[in-house]
């Protein structure tokens, strides 16, 4: 069975521009949560999402943004990129949400680079 | 809001025993989880507690402690291939997951 994928593997962007990431979950997952990992820390917890709701939400601007498809794939936008956007943005699913006891598997992410 | 503490690095000899510590605060609680993450790789999920009490898969243990707001990992015969970023993680309130910055494992001969 596949893992959880993602794409693009690898981006780079400028300053100011918008991009969207994509996340196909494992088969039979219904959440999704998207997070964010600069090198040499923890994930950061940006969205997670469920029966294609919004259910929670991190320290994240607004200029992040997400949603989720009926398929239950899911896309991760970022508007007005910062140089501070750097960083590996990795997608996990789990079955349900991800404080019952279902754990998380995430995605080989994508690593985005803004000049 | 959320926090967890663990210790940067931790160095052990191979076929060793190595305990990774996390003690959190945070407001609402539902469960701690540890992952691990090689290099350049995916975390990969290890163990989730949601009681008190020890939870053991293979080599791998991890222990809960409410009351002190504390947990651990065990890892037992140790292998050089062990070596990795550990990050524990908090499943907390308002549907949020706050993992840790995580412990650097090095495993030598």
């Amino acid at each position: 069975d596949a893992g959880v994928t993602q794409s693009p593997t690898h981006l780079i962007k400028t300053r100011g521009q918008q991009v969207t990431l994509r996340c196909s979950p494992i088969s039979g997952h219904k959440s999704v949560s998207w997070y964010q990992q600069v090198l040499g820390q923890g994930p950061q917890f940006i969205f997670q999402y469920y029966e294609k709701e919004e259910r929670g939400r991190g320290n994240f601007p607004d200029r992040f943004s997400a949603r989720q498809f009926p398929n239950y794939s899911s896309e991760l936008n970022v508007n007005a990129l910062l140089l501070g956007d750097s960083a590996l943005y990795l997608c996990a699913s789990s079955l349900e949400g991800p404080f019952f006891d279902q754990p998380q598997h995430f995605g080989d992410g994508t690593r985005l680079s803004i000049l | 809001g959320q926090s967890l503490e663990q210790p940067s690095e931790v160095t052990a000899v191979e076929g060793a025993i190595v305990q990774i510590n996390c003690t959190y605060q945070t407001s609402g609680f539902y469960g701690l989880s540890w992952y691990q993450q090689h290099d350049g790789g995916a975390p990969t999920f290890l163990s989730y507690n949601a009681l008190d009490g020890l939870e053991e898969t293979g080599r791998f243990s991890s222990f809960l402690s409410r009351s002190d707001s504390y947990g651990y990992l065990l890892l037992q015969e140790l292998q050089m291939k062990d070596s990795a970023s550990y990050f524990c993680a908090v499943h907390g309130g308002y549907q949020k997951v706050t993992f840790g910055t995580g412990t650097k494992l090095q495993v030598i001969p």
